[in-house]
């Protein structure tokens, strides 16, 4: 079975540029979450939909980042413009549960997407 | 401010020694969690605990939640370098937020 698939795996950009981040969930998973995980701070959750609707987006750094989740197998994480502090790498999980995106769902985490802004 | 602070944040020991890792918070969890990640991939998740003074076991790692679910700990007996990897914990809030610790990084030398 697939798990969560991310692209790309690596992503090395300059600043001020655009860059979008791509996740296809688990089919049938009805939440996707949206982390960025760097040695100082961690894994750190940007933004959670369910039923491709966003529910907390509280941790999204700020208007320079945007997520979208168009159908519920496809989400993006965009990035415009792009900064050196964004460098991390970025993970999608998604999940399934009856009870609104209850935090006690178990998660299945894609490979990620290693971000470098030079 | 990390609401979940894991200790050590590294840990070196040798295959067949036994070790406990700590997370603790000065708040409550409605529950935790606990995720084990490779080099190059995402955290899979290896337990939930939900009650307070739980204990659940996984072969050779014991988990418990604090009796006051502010802390859990994770034990693993006879460890071996298969158990290496980056130890993460994970709350969820009663008003459903949802952080994870700092995480300890575990290498199990053969």
């Amino acid at each position: 079975d697939a798990g969560v698939i991310q692209s790309p795996r690596h992503e090395v950009t300059e600043m001020g540029q655009e860059v979008t981040l791509r996740c296809k969930p688990i089919s049938g998973h009805n939440s996707l979450f949206w982390y960025r995980q760097t040695m100082m701070r961690g894994l750190e959750l940007l933004i959670y939909f369910n039923n491709n609707v966003p529910i907390d987006d509280s941790g999204m750094p700020e208007d320079r980042f945007s997520a979208k989740m168009p159908n519920a197998s496809f989400s993006t994480l965009k990035i415009q413009p792009s900064e050196p502090r964004d460098s991390a790498v970025y993970f999608c999980a998604s999940s399934f549960g009856t009870s609104g995106g209850s935090r006690t769902d178990t998660q299945y985490f894609g490979p990620g997407t290693r971000l470098t802004v030079l | 401010t990390q609401l979940l602070e894991q200790s050590p944040q590294f840990l070196s020991i040798q295959e067949g020694e036994n070790l406990t890792v700590y997370c603790n918070s000065s708040s409550v969890f409605s529950s935790l969690q606990w995720y084990r990640q490779e080099p190059g991939e995402g955290p899979v998740l290896l337990v939930t605990v939900v009650t307070g003074g739980e204990v659940k076991k996984l072969k050779r790692l014991t988990f418990q939640f604090g009796d006051a679910r502010k802390d859990s700990s994770l034990h693993i007996t006879a460890a071996q370098p298969g158990d290496t990897g980056l130890y993460l914990c994970a709350g969820a809030s009663p008003g459903n937020q949802f952080y994870f610790g700092t995480g300890t990084s575990l290498t199990v030398i053969p």
